[in-house]
């Protein structure tokens, strides 16, 4: 079964639009983490989150944590050519912290 | 800094042949991971060095697969008599301790023909 389930899969936006990418957690989770990947290139770390309610954000990329620790969305904020890749989500679990699942991964192309 | 370095960045085997792929991690990380990542399947975990500890070696496919880490650094996974399902980009990852960003290196493409 799959422990973190990302939605979309995909994604298309016009550049500048806003959007959202979801990652639920069937049960409570220690660490959220969110990654993204150009296509043939490994993945870049983008940030962590770790307390309920917390909410953390790198230039136009906003993530939150929900207060039970089991949802987590990546909001982008007036999309750019260079968002476009995949973004995985994370997480790893307080039975077997440092050992991350991830999600299948959402696919994001903005169009210019 | 210099982050997770991985070599080689392509490999190419035949059907039954031993393979060696090698991770260097961030200065000063001391946990490591592997993970592979297929063609529609996404990432999958291998195997974590925490430190001193015993591995966790829970997601090993098969015993044809074995990893070590020297002297707390560098670590090798070995793929024994390789298959063609084994074909995938292999990622190493490293994390000063459990808690903590994991930065991935760039990966070694694997292809068994």
């Amino acid at each position: 079964s799959q422990e973190l389930e990302q939605s979309p899969q995909s994604l298309i936006v016009q550049e500048g639009k806003n959007l959202t990418i979801n990652c639920t957690s069937s049960k409570t989770l220690y660490g959220l983490y969110w990654y993204k990947q150009k296509y043939g290139e490994g993945l870049i770390f983008l940030m962590m989150l770790q307390k309920g309610g917390e909410e953390k954000s790198h230039e136009k990329i906003t993530a939150k944590l929900d207060e039970k620790k089991q949802q987590s969305s990546l909001h982008i904020t007036a999309s750019q050519p260079s968002h476009a890749g995949i973004y995985l989500c994370g997480a790893d679990f307080p039975s077997n912290t440092g050992k991350l699942i991830f999600g299948q991964g959402t696919t994001l192309q903005v169009k210019p | 800094g210099a982050g997770v370095s991985q070599s080689p960045s392509n490999k190419v085997t035949e059907k039954g042949k031993d393979v060696e792929l090698r991770c260097d991690p961030i200065s000063g990380h001391t946990a490591l991971y592997w993970y592979r990542q297929s063609l529609g399947q996404g990432l999958e975990f291998l195997i974590y060095f925490q430190g001193n500890s015993a591995p966790d070696k829970s997601g090993l496919p098969s015993d044809r697969f074995s990893a070590e880490r020297t002297g707390g650094s560098v670590s090798t996974l070995t793929i024994q008599r390789t298959q063609q399902e084994d074909s995938a980009v292999y990622l190493c990852a490293s994390s000063l301790g459990v808690v903590g960003g994991k930065y991935f290196g760039p990966g070694t493409r694997l292809t068994v023909t």
